[in-house]
């Protein structure tokens, strides 16, 4: 069955950029649907942030367009997310989660959360 | 970007009550609904797509029905396990966007 789980630092300091990685097992990353990261803010607002595809190409949320990059290591069966030049208004829970065909997500990762705060 | 406004932002049942929750689309989103649940400290889990389509293991006392800008989760007989925070999302257009959620609990 197809398992993604969340790594990466818990606190991190304005200004500076959050990174954190998605493994997946189960299903082979490069072999179809789109990657996304989805974050969801203290208060419940939730917001899809961007995808890699299997083929690698990349889609981001306009509000992010900036500071965002996904990228991916194949050869590891991860994805990754940049953000940089964070506020204290990114802190939230960081999902990543396999995107179907119909751009609904049927596969979600437990999450972690991101504190930004110095 | 579409605005999904969901309502209410929270409920209470009694075991065995129908309840119903409301997702209003900002425009025309020609059935591309999903709903989710979420329990406390776990990932979201998919209930609905297509506004209507029951995910698979999804318990057959969750159903979707809308069309158009209006959409509803119904859960006919409130069990124990479906206290929880429910949602919405769109996919019909970019950027995927969701419902500020509702919370669902025991009275």
């Amino acid at each position: 069955e197809i398992q993604l789980q969340e790594s990466g630092p818990g606190l991190v300091k304005p200004s500076q950029s959050l990174s954190l990685t998605c493994s997946v097992t189960g299903y082979t990353i490069t072999s179809g649907y789109d990657w996304s990261w989805i974050r969801k803010f203290p208060g419940n607002k939730m917001e899809w942030m961007g995808y890699i595809s299997y083929s690698g190409s990349t889609n981001y949320n306009p509000s992010l367009k900036s500071r965002i990059s996904i990228t991916r290591d194949t050869s590891k069966n991860q994805f990754f997310l940049q953000l940089n030049s964070v506020t204290t208004e990114d802190t939230a829970t960081y999902y990543c989660a396999r995107m179907w065909d119909d751009g609904t997500f049927a596969y979600w990762g437990q999450g972690t959360l991101v504190t930004v705060s110095s | 970007d579409i605005q999904m406004t969901q309502s209410p932002a929270s409920l209470s049942a009694s075991l065995g009550e129908t309840v119903s929750i409301e997702c209003l689309a900002s425009e025309g989103i020609s059935n591309d609904l999903a709903w989710y649940q979420q329990k406390s400290g776990k990932s979201p889990q998919l209930l609905i797509y297509a506004a209507s389509r029951l995910q698979d293991g999804v318990p057959s006392r969750f159903s979707g029905s809308g069309s158009g800008t209006r959409y509803s989760l119904k859960i006919s007989g409130m069990q124990p396990e479906d206290e929880a925070d429910y949602f919405c999302q769109q996919s019909y257009k970019y950027p995927p966007t969701f419902g500020s959620g509702t919370k669902l609990e025991i009275k």
